[in-house]
C-alpha cells in the first residue's frame, strides 16, 4: 500500500542549531514534493517546491532535497529560531491525470531558546 | 483579505443533525479542494473540483457527505446525520491549474472549520 512517513515524534533542537526533518515514500512515483508548515488550529502555509527531476531546493534558510531512488526528502532549517517552532508536513503530488496533493503525518518541530 | 476563507470557523453539534460548511477560495484560483484533519494527523483528501466539476471523490467520503461548487466559485461541503467520528478540522484550498491536467502548484488553505460531534 502507499504510505508517506515522517517521524511523529517531536523534533526538539535548540536555537541557531539546524534541524532536518525527513519524509519517506513507498508505492509512489510523485511528480513533486511540497513541504507546508502547520500552526496550531491553522491551515497550512506552503513553504517549497521540489519536482522529481531536482535534486535540491533553496529558499532563505529552508533547503529541501528529494532523492527518487531512495524515495526519500530531507527538509532542513538552519539558523533556527523559536518562531520556526510549528508541525512541518510533507505532500506528494501523484503523477497521474487526478491531481490530488497526498500529505503526510507531520513533524512537530520546537526550538528552544 | 484575499486568501482563502470558510465559515463557520467552530461547530458543535449533536449526533444525528446535518452540518454545512462553506469555502471562498481565491477568486481566479479554478481549483477547490477540501481535506478533512484529526488530532495529530496530517490533511486527508475527500474531493476536488476543477471549476464547477467535482473530479474526484476519496473513498472517505461516504454517502452523508456530498459537496458542491455552483457556478465554479464558492463551494459547500454538507455532512448529514453526523456522527461522533465526524469530529475533525475541515480544511478547504485552491489553487491555480494551467492548461487542463497540467501539474498545479501550490495549494492555499484556509484556517479551517473545525466540528465537534456530540
Amino acid at each position: 500500500s502507499q504510505k508517506i512517513e515522517q517521524n511523529s515524534e517531536a523534533l526538539n533542537i535548540q536555537e541557531g542549531k539546524t534541524a532536518t526533518l525527513t519524509c519517506n515514500y513507498t508505492n509512489y512515483s510523485p511528480a513533486y514534493l511540497q513541504w507546508y508548515r502547520q500552526d496550531p488550529g491553522r491551515g497550512p502555509v506552503f513553504l517549497l517546491l521540489i519536482r522529481e527531476n531536482e535534486k535540491e531546493k533553496r529558499k532563505e534558510r529552508l533547503k529541501v532535497t528529494f532523492d527518487t531512488t531512495l524515495k526519500q526528502s530531507l527538509f532542513h532549517i538552519t539558523a533556527s529560531q523559536p518562531a520556526d517552532s510549528a508541525t512541518y508536513l510533507c505532500a506528494l503530488l501523484m503523477n497521474t491525470g487526478f491531481q490530488k496533493l497526498v500529505f503526510g503525518t507531520g513533524t512537530r518541530l520546537l526550538v528552544s531558546p | 483579505d484575499t486568501g482563502v476563507s470558510q465559515n463557520p470557523r467552530h461547530k458543535i453539534t449533536k449526533r444525528g443533525q446535518n452540518v454545512t460548511f462553506r469555502c471562498d477560495p481565491i477568486s481566479e484560483h479554478n481549483r477547490l479542494y477540501w481535506y478533512r484533519q484529526t488530532l495529530g494527523q496530517g490533511p486527508e483528501f475527500l474531493t476536488y473540483f476543477q471549476n464547477e466539476a467535482q473530479l474526484e471523490k476519496s473513498r472517505l467520503l461516504s454517502d452523508r457527505f456530498s459537496a458542491e461548487r455552483p457556478k465554479g466559485s464558492f463551494s459547500t461541503l454538507e455532512i448529514q446525520r453526523t456522527e461522533q467520528g465526524d469530529s475533525a478540522m475541515y480544511l478547504c484550498a485552491s489553487s491555480l491549474a494551467r492548461g487542463g491536467n497540467g501539474i498545479t502548484g501550490e495549494l492555499f488553505f484556509g484556517e479551517g472549520s473545525r466540528l465537534t460531534v456530540l
